[in-house]
C-alpha cells in the first residue's frame, strides 16, 4: 500500500528558480494539504484542497501555488524560490470527515540557495 | 487569534511514565489530534479526542477538557523507541487543523 508519496526526496535549488513538488494519494482522500515545517514553528499549512477542483490558502501561502486537476495529485509550485522558502514540505490528505486524521507523506527537503 | 500550547522539551527515563500537555485557544472546536514524529521522518497519528475524557489505547492514552481547552498525552512504560517529538493539533470551527510547535521527548535509559 503506497498511501500517500512526495517527490523528490530533497532538493537543492537557485534562488529565482522554480520548482515543483509532487505528491500523490492513492487513498480516495477528498482532501489534500500542504504544509511547510521549520524548526520551533511547527507545521504551517501553505494551501489545501477540499477536493478535486477546488482549493484553499493556508497560513502562509505567498510565494505558492497549487492545482487540484483530480482526487490524487496536488502539485506544488515554487514560481521564483527565495532562501527563506528552504524548509520541509510535507503532503497530507485526509477523508472528508477529518476524525481520522491526516497520513502524511515522507516530505522533501528543499534548500534555496 | 489561535493558540496551542505545548512543552518544548521533556525528558524522561526508559520504563517511566510521562505526560505531555497541551493547551489551546481556538475559534471553535471540532476535536483534538495527537502525533509522533521522530527525527527526520512524517507524523503519524496516535490519537483523536472530540469528547470529554480518556482514549486509552496501549501504552499511550489521551485526555481532553473541552471547558479547560485542555488536553495531554499519557505515555506509559516507556522505551527508548518512543523519544519523538509529540505534536497537538486542534479543528476550529473552519475545519481547520492548528497545530502546536510540538513537544521533543527525549528518553533516557
Amino acid at each position: 500500500t503506497a498511501g500517500i508519496t512526495q517527490a523528490p526526496t530533497s532538493q537543492i535549488l537557485a534562488a529565482g528558480r522554480s520548482m515543483t513538488l509532487r505528491c500523490t494519494q492513492d487513498m480516495r482522500h477528498n482532501a489534500m494539504y500542504w504544509y511547510r515545517q521549520d524548526l520551533g514553528l511547527g507545521l504551517r499549512l501553505i494551501h489545501y484542497s477540499n477536493t478535486a477542483g477546488t482549493t484553499g490558502k493556508g497560513e502562509v501561502p505567498d510565494g505558492y501555488s497549487v492545482s487540484r486537476a483530480n482526487t490524487d495529485d496536488f502539485p506544488l509550485t515554487l514560481a521564483s524560490a527565495v532562501p527563506s522558502q528552504t524548509s520541509v514540505y510535507f503532503c497530507a490528505s485526509s477523508d472528508s470527515n477529518g476524525g481520522s486524521g491526516q497520513f502524511f507523506g515522507p516530505g522533501t527537503r528543499l534548500t534555496v540557495l | 487569534g489561535q493558540n496551542i500550547d505545548q512543552p518544548t522539551e521533556m525528558t524522561a527515563t526508559e520504563g517511566a511514565i510521562v505526560q505531555i500537555n497541551c493547551t489551546y485557544q481556538t475559534s471553535g472546536f471540532n476535536g483534538l489530534f495527537w502525533y509522533q514524529q521522530h527525527a527526520g521522518e512524517a507524523p503519524t497519528f496516535l490519537s483523536y479526542n472530540v469528547l470529554d475524557g480518556l482514549e486509552e489505547k496501549g501504552r499511550f492514552s489521551s485526555f481532553l477538557s473541552r471547558s479547560k481547552g485542555y488536553s495531554y498525552l499519557l505515555l506509559k512504560e516507556l522505551q527508548m523507541k518512543d523519544s519523538a517529538s509529540y505534536l497537538c493539533a486542534v479543528i476550529d470551527s473552519n475545519y481547520q487543523l492548528i497545530w502546536g510547535a510540538g513537544t521533543k521527548l527525549i528518553i533516557k535509559p
